[in-house]
């Protein structure tokens, strides 16, 4: 157990529709990251906050976004959804940015199924 | 660019040692890990080493880090049943602790 919590564990919803996945991370770390994990396209990295501020974006579509509470949890937005989002999502959590702090550890992820 | 490349599968007799191998093409990485996934499960952090590093031994994992030619490797030795899984080498960019994934390499373990 990585002390990373993802909830829910799978969803499955409808194209068009929006969804919320929640993160809480590891006691103490104050930096999230959201990974996707599909067949097609492997683990890409989608974006990182840190205490609060958004740090980094990746392959990020438009129709997703995220935010980082005072609480430190973490919540990805994905909304007019496609048959092409389904996939693993997973957040991982880091203490800080720089040097041995960038040790991230991964939830056991979200699985998004859209039909 | 950022880029990290794996071989896809490796087949490996119960007992043998296993040698991961990885390319990849940024290089202001400062840290490269080994993270470990088993079916239906996350992503386990296993060993990272930084870039000024060469070499770095954790039980029975050795990381080697050609720097010069972007090459890191994995090996286990004594490799288990319990080792079979899909392993993913990854990169860490700039100084935010992004990481650039390889598209894993899946060990089967053969009693």
């Amino acid at each position: 157990d990585s002390g990373v919590t993802q909830t829910p564990k799978h969803l499955i919803t409808a194209t068009g529709q929006r969804v919320t996945l929640r993160c809480s991370p590891r006691s103490g770390d104050l930096s999230v990251y959201w990974y996707q994990q599909s067949l097609d396209q492997g683990l890409q990295f989608l974006i990182q906050y840190y205490n609060g501020e958004e740090r980094a974006k990746g392959n990020i579509l438009e129709r997703f976004s995220a935010q980082q509470f005072p609480d430190l949890h973490s919540e990805l937005n994905l909304s007019s959804l496609e048959l092409g989002d389904s996939a693993l999502y997973f957040c991982a959590s880091s203490v800080g940015v720089s040097g041995s702090s960038y040790e991230q550890y991964f939830g056991p992820g979200t699985r998004l199924t859209v039909t | 660019g950022e880029d990290v490349e794996q071989s896809l599968f490796l087949s490996v007799r119960e007992g043998d040692s296993s040698v991961i191998n990885c390319t990849y093409t940024d290089s202001s990485s400062t840290y490269l890990y080994w993270y470990k996934q088993e079916p239906g499960a996350g992503l386990q952090l296993l060993t990272y080493i930084f870039s000024n590093m060469d070499m770095k031994q954790d039980q029975r994992l050795t990381v080697l880090l050609n720097k010069k030619d972007k090459h890191l490797s994995l090996r286990i030795a004594d490799t288990q049943t319990g080792d079979s899984a899909i392993y993913f080498c990854a990169e860490s960019i700039g100084n935010t602790g992004k990481l650039i994934f390889g598209q894993g390499t899946t060990l089967q373990v053969k009693p």
